[in-house]
């Protein structure tokens, strides 16, 4: 049971860079959520799918871009990266929505921009 | 406007003595409050979870109580232990919020001394 897979782990890149983090969970879940946690804030959502093809933005959108072509992948792009971009990142899915449903975590992405 | 608060913050709790987490919510047209347990290095984990209709649930050592009239809601956690240090956030949803809907409070680091 691999639940869900983030990637990469850990990753230093450069301010103006391009990244992309990486969700892959094996329940197909219909819905699928990023998240960024950040000391003092707590989580908050950066973008959400309730399918493929479809996508919407949480709390914090700006300076990220998602896709979802496949139901279980769910990629994270940052496309300028900017050291306030620096948080740890979670995937997470759940079957139906949040009201009543458990949400499933990955388990981060670790991403500093120098 | 943060829509759950939390608090406190952190919290240090002898061995077997009792961790009390406390939330506090504005929009009530919440239906969903869940709780959440975050070890270091990992994701968020769904701990327990409790619906209005319910002034109280328990699960093990953990008890969620709830009191609609105050908007408040919060986490027991009986003879703490060690393994409990962690950090765990109260979260919210609304029915018409949509994936979205789900709001995290900002979270609070519990450690359990032995």
């Amino acid at each position: 049971d691999a639940g869900i897979t983030q990637s990469p782990r850990y990753k230093i890149t450069e301010t103006g860079r391009q990244v992309t983090l990486m969700c892959h969970q094996t329940w197909s879940h219909s819905y699928m959520f990023w998240y960024r946690q950040d000391l003092g804030h707590g989580l908050r959502l950066i973008y959400y799918s309730a399918a493929a093809d479809i996508t919407d933005k949480g709390e914090v959108p700006d300076g990220y871009v998602v896709s979802r072509s496949k139901t279980e992948n769910f990629p994270l792009t940052l496309e300028s990266a900017t050291r306030s971009q620096t948080s740890v990142y979670f995937c997470a899915s759940s079957f139906t929505g949040v009201t009543g449903n458990t949400i499933y975590f990955g388990e981060g992405s670790w991403l500093t921009v120098v | 406007q943060q829509q759950v608060k939390q608090s406190p913050q952190s919290l240090i709790v002898q061995k077997g003595g009792i961790s009390i987490i406390n939330c506090a919510y504005e929009n009530t047209a919440f239906d969903y409050f869940p709780w959440y347990q975050q070890f270091p290095g990992k994701g968020p984990a769904l701990l327990i979870a409790i619906r209005p209709d319910v002034s109280e649930k328990k699960e093990g050592r953990f008890t969620i109580s709830f009191n609609k009239s105050a908007k408040q809601f919060s986490l027991h956690i009986m003879d703490s232990q060690p393994g409990d240090s962690a950090t765990y956030f109260c979260a919210a949803s609304n029915p018409g919020g949509g994936a979205d809907g789900l709001t995290f409070g900002k979270g609070t680091h519990l450690i359990i001394q032995p």
